[in-house]
């Protein structure tokens, strides 16, 4: 069974905190992906990966940084949280760049 | 840029025939894609059309029509398990980002 894990089910942090959202898949996809979604936007990329180290920025990236240094782990990086970062943030693979993405259960942050 | 609208929300009975419409703008067409997420849920792939036409996979089947823009997704033989959002989603020029609409979030009442 395809696996895509996110570290923290939900997180509160305080605005200016740094946070680290963790995300491992056991399918060996060349692929990941950090998406955020809030209600009636529906999902919106931040930032992908389609190799270890390699990055490319999604739609919108502001005030996100990404880590990819193994091929099962793509990190998602907050240096300063601000309150208009409250979200429901999933990670997701694909084999494919181009294929199905493969979905996390998500992780709620909030910012207070 | 690339955009897509779907309607916010729908009811239905169960055993009742749902359609979910889909229109986008996109720069440059690779294909239209259907998820679907229950409430905390991951959200899951439902299907894939890069051609014009209907694609049937059981109850739920996925239409395109390339030149008009616009997909929908059918679900027959509603169940109370498919009570859940439902997101369209194109791939765009870049072949390499999915871009999402903002969800159908489906009731089905008994």
């Amino acid at each position: 069974d395809v696996k895509v894990t996110q570290s923290s089910r939900y997180l509160v942090k305080r605005t200016g905190e740094k946070v680290f959202l963790e995300c491992v898949q056991d399918m060996d996809h060349e692929n990941m992906f950090w998406y955020r979604q809030d209600p009636g936007l529906g999902l919106r990329l931040i930032y992908f990966s389609y190799d270890v180290k390699m990055k490319e920025k999604g739609d919108i990236p502001e005030g996100y940084s990404v880590s990819r240094e193994k091929k099962e782990r793509f990190s998602l990086i907050l240096e300063s949280a601000s309150t208009n970062q409250t979200s429901m943030y999933l990670c997701a693979s694909s084999r494919r760049v181009d294929g199905e993405l493969f979905f996390g259960e998500g992780s709620r942050l909030t910012v207070l | 840029g690339q955009s897509l609208e779907q309607p916010s929300e729908v009811t239905a009975v169960e055993g009742a025939i749902v359609q979910i419409n889909c229109t986008y703008q996109t720069s440059g067409f690779y294909g239209l894609s259907w998820y679907q997420q229950h409430d905390g849920g991951a959200p899951t792939f439902l299907s894939y059309n890069a051609l014009d036409g209907l694609e049937e996979t059981g109850r739920f089947s996925s239409f395109l029509s390339r030149s008009d823009s616009y997909g929908y997704l059918l679900l027959q033989e509603l169940q109370m398990k498919d009570s859940a959002s439902y997101f369209c989603a194109v791939r765009g020029a870049a072949g390499n980002k999915l871009t999402f609409g903002g969800g159908t979030r489906v009731l089905v009442k008994p």
